[in-house]
């Protein structure tokens, strides 16, 4: 079974400064994706950015990007000139699919805080 | 191009009654997955569907809890006889299946009242 492991329940950063997200999981497939959610206090949850685990090359969405380590299990996500608006909770997720079956698997999350 | 429409958007049930959530796909989405967040926690996996198949239940409760994707129409998960303990917001999550996985794209959860 998947698993996936968010270590820090609550970061914080100044408007403008850069701060990284930790995220590890486990899996024994080698075909797999991994993403990063964020989710406002409306509590809609948004896709951030998303890493194909075939890809060595880390992803980078605008001011979020990724540090992929496949052979430590690791994911994090850095946002840059971090802004108010990106205060939130932040989930890391591993998808596997086998046949037709698929599961996306979700991070306990990190509570992000934005100050002035 | 409408998202994943959940509603009812708040749900409020006495205990004992049933709860139904309803989840229409993005246009052209034949994958859904239900999901359970308790408050302050992650999102913790129910129900993976296809059309007319359930694929994967492997974190639905074992009873009163069930879900359904018909042909025509929306997903519906079901509660039956709630309790206080079944209080959560549910989401569901659309990806259109097959090939690469761009990602589940979410609703914006129906949160459930027992009292």
């Amino acid at each position: 079974a998947q698993t996936v492991t968010q270590s820090q329940p609550e970061m914080s950063v100044q408007e403008a400064e850069t701060v990284t997200l930790s995220c590890t999981y486990d899996t024994s497939e080698s075909d797999y994706y991994l993403f990063w959610y964020k989710q406002p206090p409306s509590r809609q949850m948004i896709l951030v950015i998303r890493q194909e685990a075939y890809k060595q090359q880390n992803a980078t969405e605008n001011r979020f990007s990724v540090n992929f380590q496949k052979a430590a299990k690791s994911f994090s996500l850095k946002i840059s000139d971090s802004q108010l608006g990106d205060a939130a909770m932040y989930f890391c997720a591993h998808y596997h699919a086998t046949g037709t079956a698929s599961k996306l698997t979700f991070g306990t999350g990190t509570r992000l805080q934005v100050t002035l | 191009n409408a998202g994943v429409m959940q509603n009812p958007r708040h749900l409020v049930r006495r205990r004992g009654q049933e709860a139904r959530l309803r989840c229409s796909p993005m246009k052209g989405h034949s994958h859904v997955y239900w999901y359970r967040q308790l408050p302050e926690e992650g999102l913790k996996f129910m129900v993976y569907l296809q059309k007319e198949n359930i694929i994967d239940e492997s974190g639905m409760p074992k009873e009163r809890f069930s879900a359904e994707f018909p042909k025509e129409g929306p997903s519906i998960l079901r509660i039956q006889q709630v309790v206080r303990g079944d209080s959560a917001a549910y989401f569901c999550a659309s990806s259109p299946g097959g090939g690469a996985f761009s990602g589940a794209f979410f609703g914006q959860g129906t949160r459930l009242t027992v009292v």
